[in-house]
């Protein structure tokens, strides 16, 4: 069955990054991007970005621009998202998707397990 | 930070009917880009409800129903379950803000 497995939680001090993997399974990888969606503790969702496997093409969220960076290793059907210059409102559960249909009317499914990164001096 | 409205909570006894809104904008559901929904049980990752406005996946009970129409969408549960109690959020897509994919504010169903 079509899942995507993330890596474990993180605890990172602020200013530092953290880069959480994702391994998709079940689907041939190039066919679909790959989306980050985060939540932090009791609140909404918040989208980030996504990430086309084949071209390595990239597209982020207006506020994560600068701080974000989306990548892949297709050899082994994982992708990558790394956030930098972590501040106590990063801490949040991060989720990678895969995205079907096109950019205007995106569906996730299914989602990772989530990760959590804890922002803490 | 969410551009699509949703009632912070509903409830309602087993069997019941209820209908969590999603409203939004002319530059999203206005748009006429299409609405789909979530459930997320506490403490697990959010699953697909409905997609495409109205289309359940595989797997999913016809008790859950969505509609949209202007600028607002809907997602109804026909017979309320006790394993319905979850959050639910609708998602879209919003022109104004470069290629984004947007979420509503999230709803809390709870079974009396």
């Amino acid at each position: 069955q079509v899942q995507l497995v993330q890596s474990g939680a993180e605890v990172k001090k602020p200013g530092a990054s953290v880069k959480v993997s994702c391994k998709a399974s079940g689907y041939t990888f190039g066919n679909h991007d790959i989306d980050w969606v985060r939540q932090a503790n009791g609140q909404g969702l918040e989208w980030m970005g996504w990430m086309n496997p084949k071209s390595g093409n990239t597209g982020y969220a207006q506020r994560f621009q600068g701080r974000v960076t989306m990548t892949r290793n297709s050899s082994i059907s994982i992708a990558y998202m790394e956030l930098r210059s972590l501040t106590y409102e990063d801490t949040a559960v991060y989720y990678c998707i895969r995205g079907l249909g096109g950019p205007a009317n995106r569906r996730f499914d299914p989602w990772g397990q989530g990760t959590l990164v804890t922002v803490s001096a | 930070q969410s551009v699509l409205t949703q009632p912070p909570s509903v409830s309602g006894a087993p069997g019941q009917r209820v209908t969590i809104s999603c409203t939004g904008s002319s530059s999203n559901i206005g748009a006429r880009y299409d609405v789909h929904w979530y459930q997320q049980v506490p403490g697990t990752a959010p699953r697909l409800l409905i997609y495409d406005n109205n289309n359940r996946p595989s797997g999913v009970p016809d008790r859950f129903s969505g509609s949209k129409s202007g600028t607002s969408a809907s997602l109804t549960i026909s017979g309320l379950q006790a394993e319905d109690e979850a959050d639910y959020f609708c998602q879209s897509y919003d022109y104004m803000l470069s290629g984004s994919r947007v979420f509503g504010t999230g709803t809390k169903v709870t079974v009396l």
